[in-house]
């Protein structure tokens, strides 16, 4: 698909556990962002790259969240010794470049795929 | 604190009717807005966006937004309402860092259009 691909759809885990949520962005985007979004509100910002790098990590919440790019394009999630806390949708979205301009053209607009659901049982 | 705010958790409006679904926003700097929607059990989908130019901004399905320097606003408006329009909409908006910058989102107003 052309689109932003993200497995699982869904994922039930205990508490505990370890969790891995893989993101395919749009091919040739180098900007990769995760959100984390609730039941009934917007989506948090987690961490965003640009290429391989981390250029703002900013959101995750403490270190047993951490994600990599290893080659600048697909991107995993890791979550380690989940909590109830983290049920959650992963979003991730890509776009064309970066939105300071970084790395080529940006217009700004974030392509999203359908989300992973994260339920810590 | 950079942040963007949608004080409607609900909006109801009859088909045909004018809509409106309220985004305040507080940034450094000259701002990126964005709107996009959320049909669901689907991911966020662009609507449109503003970053320099007309104040009145035009996108997909008909829906226009309408930035306002002096008020910091960023209305999402439509002149007929469709059924179809029913989602949750959230207003964004880019936020600069020293070295990096990243997009927030509001926490989602909820549209409801009656037939």
């Amino acid at each position: 698909g052309a689109g932003v691909s993200q497995t699982p759809s869904n994922k039930v885990t205990e508490k505990g556990k370890y969790v891995e949520l893989r993101c395919d962005p749009i091919s040739g985007h180098t900007a990769l962002y995760w959100y984390r979004q609730s039941l009934g509100q917007g989506p948090e910002f987690l961490i965003y790259f640009q290429g391989t790098g981390a250029a703002d990590d900013s959101g995750l919440p403490n270190d047993r969240f951490f994600a990599v790019r290893p080659e600048g394009s697909v991107s995993t999630l890791k979550i380690q010794r989940t909590e109830r806390g983290d049920s959650a949708v992963y979003l991730c979205a890509s776009s064309p470049g970066g939105l300071a301009g970084i790395g080529g053209k940006s217009t700004g607009e974030l392509f999203f795929g359908e989300g992973s659901r994260l339920t810590v049982l | 604190a950079q942040s963007v705010a949608q004080p409607e958790d609900q909006v109801n409006v009859a088909e045909g009717n004018p809509l409106t679904v309220k985004c305040t926003y507080s940034v450094s700097g000259n701002p990126y807005l964005f709107w996009y929607v959320q049909y669901p059990n689907r991911g966020l989908q662009f609507l449109l966006k503003y970053i320099t130019g007309d104040n009145l901004v035009k996108g997909s399905y008909g829906f226009e937004a309408e930035f306002n320097k002096s008020q910091t606003s960023f209305h999402l408006k439509k002149p007929s309402a469709l059924v179809s329009d029913s989602a949750l909409y959230f207003c964004a908006v880019r936020v600069l860092y020293s070295s990096a910058s990243k997009i927030i989102f509001g926490s989602g107003t909820r549209l409801s259009i009656r037939p």
